[in-house]
C-alpha cells in the first residue's frame, strides 16, 4: 500500500511566522502535490512537483512556496503565515501516468492565530 | 462553467436504498476518472477508478459517458457506513503534465 505521511495532524501558529509542512511518500512516486481544502471550495491545488528540484504553481500559489530536494519528500512553506491560511492541507503523490490516481496523506489542520 | 461539477447534496437516503451521483466535466480531452470517498475531517481515499465500459465493485457501480461528459456512481443497498462525501476526479494530460481536477463533492447521509 502507498503510504503518504504528513508531519503533523494539527498545528497552531501565529500570524507572521514561517511555517513548514512536510510530506513523505514511500512508493517512489515522481509526482507530489499540495492542496488546501476549505468548506464549500473543495480541494484547491497550491503547488505540484514532477521531479526532484522541480516545481510548478497550481491554482493558488500566492503566499506559499515549496521544496523538493529528495524524491520522497515535498515541503510546503508558508513564508509569513496569515489568518486566511487557516485550512486543512493535504499532500498527495502519484506516478506520472495520467491513468493513475493520487494517494493522500492524513492531512494537516493548520490554524493561524 | 466549472471544470468539474457535482451536486453538493446532501442526499439523505434510508438504509437499503439505491442512490446515484453524477459528475460533469467540461474538457472533452479528459482521459481518466476516479471516485474518492472523504469522511468528515479525514483525507480523501480512492473508492474506484472509472473505466470506459463501466465497472463494478461490490455494491458500487461507476460509469462514464464521454458523449455527454459525465461520470456516475451508483450505490446499492446503502449502509450507514456509506455516509461520507464523494468526490469525483478528472485527469488530463496537459503540456506533458498531469492536470488533476477535483469536484467539490456530494454529501451522502444514510439514515436508519
Amino acid at each position: 500500500d502507498v503510504k503518504v505521511t504528513q508531519s503533523s495532524r494539527y498545528l497552531v501558529k501565529r500570524t507572521g511566522e514561517k511555517v513548514f509542512l512536510e510530506c513523505v511518500q514511500d512508493m517512489d512516486h515522481e509526482n507530489m502535490f499540495w492542496y488546501r481544502q476549505d468548506p464549500g471550495l473543495g480541494l484547491r491545488l497550491i503547488y505540484f512537483s514532477y521531479d526532484v528540484k522541480m516545481k510548478e504553481k497550481g491554482d493558488i500559489p500566492e503566499g506559499y512556496s515549496v521544496s523538493r530536494e529528495k524524491k520522497e519528500r515535498f515541503s510546503l512553506i508558508l513564508e509569513s503565515a496569515s489568518t486566511n491560511q487557516t485550512s486543512m492541507y493535504l499532500c498527495a503523490s502519484s506516478t506520472p501516468s495520467g491513468n493513475q490516481p493520487q494517494h493522500f496523506g492524513d492531512g494537516t489542520r493548520l490554524s493561524i492565530l | 462553467r466549472k471544470e468539474v461539477e457535482q451536486d453538493p447534496g446532501p442526499f439523505n437516503v434510508p438504509e437499503g436504498a439505491t442512490v446515484a451521483f453524477n459528475c460533469t466535466y467540461s474538457n472533452s480531452a479528459s482521459q481518466s476518472f476516479f471516485w474518492y470517498r472523504q469522511d468528515c475531517r479525514k483525507e480523501p481515499k480512492l473508492l474506484m477508478s472509472v473505466y470506459s465500459s463501466g465497472n463494478e465493485d461490490g455494491r458500487f457501480t461507476a460509469q462514464l459517458n464521454r458523449a455527454s461528459q459525465y461520470i456516475s456512481l451508483l450505490i446499492r443497498d446503502s449502509k450507514l457506513s456509506d455516509s461520507a462525501t464523494y468526490l469525483c476526479v478528472v485527469n488530463l494530460n496537459s503540456g506533458g503534465y498531469q492536470k488533476v481536477t477535483f469536484g467539490t463533492g456530494t454529501k451522502l447521509q444514510v439514515i436508519p
